[in-house]
């Protein structure tokens, strides 16, 4: 069964510093997503990706947040320079269509330090 | 703004079902998405309802779905101690493409 790959699987960084969070969504999908879970909180929205742009994105996804489609299978997000409260499990999802039946890769757990 | 509420803890014997509620605030969505997320593990799609239909069996699993007191449930049958997880509801507000997830249950599946 066709899967959401992210990397790496856990990822410590010094607060100030920079990180890229990797995604390879399933390859005949067209939209990306980025939600983020804080320990113990619910899910959250960060951004919606299709046809090379943003389609969508909540307001945490503020100036420090970037997402990238850098070739046909990678997509990144960036956060540029990190914060404590930046620390959370990061998940990305693809979907074939715009709505629902997203499937999820199993996340990225960003501590910042 | 949308809101989303479900009970946060839910114990029951294996072999009993397990009945986890959602209530949500936006009607506008087309479809109502249940999720598990097992210990360190991603969110896995375990089932989704039309927004149209008041009920939906899959296998073990029915989603019941009450639009006039906007009230989503998930019964599992024959519960497992598998089937031990957090159970988060989610829906599309305005009927678009990112999900507004419930604050999640975790249930405990107990021998």
């Amino acid at each position: 069964e066709p899967e959401v790959t992210q990397t790496p699987s856990h990822q410590v960084t010094q607060m100030g510093q920079e990180v890229i969070l990797r995604c390879v969504p399933i390859s005949n999908h067209l939209y990306f997503y980025w939600y983020r879970q804080i320990l113990g909180q619910k899910v959250e929205f960060l951004v919606s990706f299709y046809n090379n742009e943003i389609s969508e994105k909540s307001e945490i996804f503020d100036d420090q947040f970037s997402v990238e489609r850098p070739d046909g299978s990678n997509f990144t997000l960036k956060i540029r320079s990190t914060k404590l409260e930046d620390s959370a499990m990061y998940f990305c999802a693809s979907s074939e269509r715009g709505s629902g039946g997203y499937t999820f890769g199993s996340g990225t757990r960003l501590t910042v330090v | 703004g949308e809101d989303v509420e479900q009970s946060l803890f839910l114990s029951v014997r294996e072999g009993d079902s397990s009945v986890i509620n959602c209530t949500y605030t936006d009607s506008s969505s087309t479809y109502l998405y249940w999720y598990k997320q097992e210990p360190g593990a991603g969110l896995q799609l375990l089932t989704y309802i039309f927004s149209n239909m008041d009920m939906k069996q899959d296998q073990r699993l029915t989603v019941l779905l009450n639009k006039k007191d906007k009230h989503l449930s998930l019964r599992i049958a024959d519960t497992q101690t598998g089937d031990s997880a957090i159970y988060f509801c989610a829906f599309s507000p305005g009927g678009g493409n990112k999900l507004t997830f419930g604050t999640g249950t975790q249930l405990k599946v107990e021998l």
